[in-house]
């Protein structure tokens, strides 16, 4: 059972546009929201995360957009460069269930120079 | 900082073999992480310790899948007897208590069973 929908599976952008991810999840519990970035052979790595009670959060071209009614959260890459081509994953989690994270789907963002 | 360590980084197998993974997490952290990717499953926890004792292990597939933690520095995920849907890479992660969103990948072993 999946708890947590990613879209797109795929995309491609041209070098300084941008790169829009989104998620949504059932779970109301979910009280922490990360995304996670992978380059090919690499384990994942801590992008960027949010918590519920922020509807944005930015770190240089990296933003994260929360919409707690709709149960959507999405992460935007501004500017977007070669080298941002990887896998993103968003993720989620519950404090009081060990911080467990559960994972979307993956998208694969390649962007064309 | 070494990050974390995980052996082999590539295994070949046949079905039916015994198989084990190795992970060596971030000295000072107390939380570790076994995960398996696949294309068709994406990122799936498998099993996680605090403090060298298993938490939750639901997420182990089958009675095939074992992890133990025997201390703060080394973790292993034995498959036993493996099988061809086995294949896939299985990830080591390790945070500090209190830092609940900073999960610590290591590189990955990825496994083939043929």
């Amino acid at each position: 059972q999946q708890q947590v929908k990613q879209s797109p599976q795929s995309l491609i952008v041209q070098k300084g546009g941008i790169s829009i991810i989104n998620c949504a999840y059932e779970n109301t519990a979910f009280d922490y929201f990360p995304w996670y970035q992978q380059f090919p052979g690499k384990g994942p790595a801590l992008l960027i995360a949010i918590r519920p009670d922020v509807s944005e959060k930015k770190e240089g071209r990296f933003t994260i957009s929360f919409n707690k009614s709709a149960k959507q959260f999405s992460l935007h890459i501004m500017d977007s460069q070669p080298g941002d081509s990887a896998t993103y994953f968003c993720a989620a989690s519950i404090k009081a269930a060990g911080n467990k994270l559960t994972f979307g789907g993956g998208t694969r963002v390649l962007v064309k120079p | 900082d070494a990050g974390v360590i995980q052996s082999p980084r590539h295994e070949v197998t046949e079905m039916g073999q015994e198989v084990t993974l190795r992970c060596k997490p971030i000295s000072g952290h107390d939380y570790l992480f076994w995960y398996r990717q696949t294309m068709m499953r994406g990122l799936e926890l498998l099993i996680y310790f605090n403090n060298n004792v298993p938490i939750d292990d639901s997420g182990m597939p089958e009675d095939r899948f074992s992890a133990k933690m025997p201390n703060a520095s080394f973790s292993t995920l034995k498959i036993q007897p493996s099988e061809p849907r086995d294949s896939a890479v299985y990830f080591c992660a390790s945070r500090r208590g209190g830092r609940a969103y900073e999960q610590y990948f290591g590189p990955g072993t990825r496994l083939t069973v043929t």
